[in-house]
């Protein structure tokens, strides 16, 4: 069955430290979210792509960064990781181009910066 | 004021009972809608998406749109411990010349009582 996958699933590490959450999903879809869910905040967008070497910036986008090489992966990078950046982040997907389509979800990451 | 706003809750209701999940939205020329459902500890899954005026059931589940009102609403029949999560509901905006992403509420709480 076609999925959407993350990883770690749990990442502990320390201030300024560069960090990598990793993404794939498996149903060839064109579209691709990072987002980051706080207590209080709810579901905020950090990055998105429309498809391979295409990347725009969220509302959140300060301290991270993406790149599309393929259809399947959006890596997350956190150039130099903050305590402010301790939190679960989503990566989801969605087919359609032209429409705002459903996106689904993977199973988070749970990133806590010491 | 948010662009997509929800009552935090908990909303409580006793187990049989009809939950009401209310969501309103700011941009007018908004087309797709949704509404989703996430556990604790757990990523959010879709329950139900609805693109027109009126009303979409699924089983115990139903959506409801008002674009003059900037409303939707979710309404759970014959509600179940089960249901205990937080819905999150989810406005699609679509962006020119690209494809589009979803503006999501702080979601509500809601508990059913056995």
């Amino acid at each position: 069955d076609a999925e959407i996958t993350q990883s770690p699933r749990h990442k502990i590490t320390e201030t300024g430290r560069q960090v990598t959450l990793a993404c794939h999903q498996t149903w060839n879809h064109n579209n691709m979210f990072w987002y980051r869910q706080d207590l209080g905040h709810g579901l905020r967008l950090i990055h998105y792509s429309y498809g391979v070497q295409d990347t725009n910036k969220g509302e959140v986008s300060d301290g991270y960064s993406v790149s599309r090489s393929n259809t399947e992966d959006l890596p997350l990078t956190l150039e130099s990781a903050a305590s402010s950046q301790t939190s679960v982040y989503f990566c989801a997907s969605s087919e359609s181009a032209g429409w705002v389509d459903t996106q689904y979800f993977g199973p988070g990451t749970r990133l806590t910066v010491l | 004021q948010k662009e997509v706003e929800q009552n935090s809750g908990p909303l409580s209701v006793p187990e049989g009972a009809i939950a009401s999940l209310n969501c309103t939205y700011s941009d007018r020329v908004s087309q797709s809608f949704f509404w989703y459902r996430q556990y604790s500890g757990k990523s959010p899954e879709l329950i139900m998406s609805i693109y027109s005026n009126g009303d979409k059931e699924d089983g115990r589940f139903t959506a409801q749109l008002n674009k003059a009102s900037q409303y939707v609403s979710l309404l759970i029949r014959d509600s179940q411990p089960s249901d205990s999560a937080t819905y999150l509901c989810a406005v699609g905006r679509l962006l020119l010349n690209q494809g589009g992403k979803l503006i999501f509420g702080q979601g509500t709480e809601l508990s059913v009582k056995p």
